[in-house]
């Protein structure tokens, strides 16, 4: 059963790059039976698609976070990464780490990481 | 961008109670549609894939239905356990977008 772990800094100052890391466990992240995402939900509020990768290399990123978005895997530790550059404020949320073996829809997810961008 | 408006933004409702959540997206994106159910604290957890397929492991009581534009939720009997909020989310050329979210309370 596949399992995935958030990690990375809690906390990022303003203007700073937020980089967290996916680590997938149960499974192979070179597999082609599967994408991986990054979704982000701040405090209170809805879930908001930051972007996703596949195993080819393709990424794909939410418009209104392209220019600062920076989706990556690193197969030898079968991970996947996000970096967000020139974080706010409004980048306060819990990050969500998922994966799909449905063509459109995150069936696995981890259980999220909460960053907080303050100075 | 396509964008997705769930209605009621809360629902309240009984246990026993039959529940119907709207999602509506802005052009239409034939099947590609999912639901999922998120608790506090937790994860959200996927529901229903392509409309209406039924992911494993989830009660027979929540089914979906829809195509196009207009797709619904449903849960035929609300169960304790049924408390929570539920997004819809589609996908379109490679790009993914959640509705705002329903609440399902405790009436």
């Amino acid at each position: 059963q596949l399992q995935l772990q958030e990690s990375g800094p809690g906390l990022v100052k303003p203007s700073e790059t937020l980089s967290l890391t996916c680590t997938v466990s149960g499974g192979s992240i070179s597999s082609s039976s599967y994408y991986w995402g990054w979704i982000r939900q701040p405090p209170g509020k809805g879930l908001e698609w930051i972007g996703s990768i596949y195993y080819s290399g393709s990424t794909y990123y939410n418009p209104s976070l392209k220019s600062r978005v920076t989706i990556s895997v690193d197969t030898s530790k079968n991970q996947f990464s996000l970096k967000l550059s020139s974080v706010t404020a409004a980048d306060t949320a819990v990050y969500y780490c998922a994966s799909g073996q449905v063509i459109g829809a995150f069936d696995i997810w981890g259980q999220g990481t909460m960053v907080t961008v303050s100075s | 961008d396509i964008q997705m408006t769930q209605s009621p933004s809360t629902l309240s409702a009984s246990v026993g109670d039959r529940v119907t959540i709207t999602c509506r997206a802005s052009q239409s994106i034939s099947s590609w549609l999912a639901w999922y159910q998120q608790k506090p604290g937790k994860a959200p957890k996927l529901l229903i894939y392509k409309a209406s397929s039924l992911e494993s492991g989830v009660p027979s009581r929540f089914s979906g239905s829809g195509s196009g534009t207009e797709f619904t939720l449903t849960i035929s009997s609300l169960q304790p356990d049924d408390f929570a909020t539920y997004y819809c989310q589609q996908y379109n050329s490679y790009r993914w977008t959640f509705g705002q979210g329903t609440k399902v309370e405790i009436k």
